[in-house]
């Protein structure tokens, strides 16, 4: 069975500090992997994509990965309230299948 | 705009009925799957398409059936054999071809079945 596990928090981060998410995975074959914000009652919505060894910016959101440990993050700097959310990891195992983990929750202390 | 269209937003229906869940998207996509999430769970794979009049079991492919006749549509059958229905179902799409594309998501159907 080819798993993501995620901790399901929740994560209580204070505002303005750095919230960091993490993300293992079981599938060694794994290539894409990517980062998923959803809000109560909402779809998820992509945050980040990550396909390389080492670090990927975009904003406040910094996604890293390393592949020989099996492990994704996402790193959010200057958190906010509307960061609070749930985050979702999720992996290509094959070029048409992609799973998820059950998601950390994210709550930013104003 | 391109984008996936999931309806209805909310369906209620009695145990024991079968049940379609539509989806259709307009991005030309080749990919398309749908998911299953429970209050506080991640999203959980019932049947994938990679291309029209083929489909692939997921994890919780038990109790659902689906077609794929069109490259735009991919309904969800949510049969009496499904023991627990009620949940949040997200359709989404990808684009197979390139090894990075990320899914896109409709915005959902609620079942909630009594």
């Amino acid at each position: 069975q080819k798993e993501v596990e995620q901790n399901s928090g929740p994560l209580s981060v204070p505002e303005g500090a750095i919230a960091s998410l993490n993300c293992t995975y079981s599938d060694r074959v794994s290539q894409s992997f990517f980062w998923y914000r959803q809000y109560s009652g909402k779809s998820p919505e992509l945050i980040m994509s990550i396909y390389s060894n080492g670090d990927k910016e975009d904003g406040r959101f910094t996604a890293q990965l390393n592949k020989a440990s099996q492990y994704v993050s996402l790193l959010i700097r200057d958190s906010q309230p509307s960061d609070s959310a749930t985050y979702l990891c999720a992996v290509r195992v094959r070029r048409d299948k992609i799973i998820f983990g059950k998601g950390t929750r994210l709550h930013i202390l104003p | 705009d391109g984008g996936i269209t999931q309806s209805p937003k909310y369906l209620f229906r009695k145990e024991g009925q079968n049940v379609t869940l539509s989806c259709e998207q307009n991005l030309n996509h080749d990919a398309m799957y749908w998911y299953r999430q429970d209050p506080g769970q991640g999203l959980r794979l019932i049947y994938y398409s990679q291309i029209v009049n083929d489909f692939q079991k997921g994890d919780i492919a038990e109790g659902y059936s689906v077609s794929r006749e069109k490259k735009e549509s991919f309904p969800l059958t949510v049969t009496s054999a499904q023991k627990n229905p009620t949940a949040f179902y997200l359709c989404a799409s990808s684009s197979p071809g390139q090894g990075t594309s990320p899914l896109h998501f409709g915005n959902g159907t609620r079942l909630t079945v009594t």
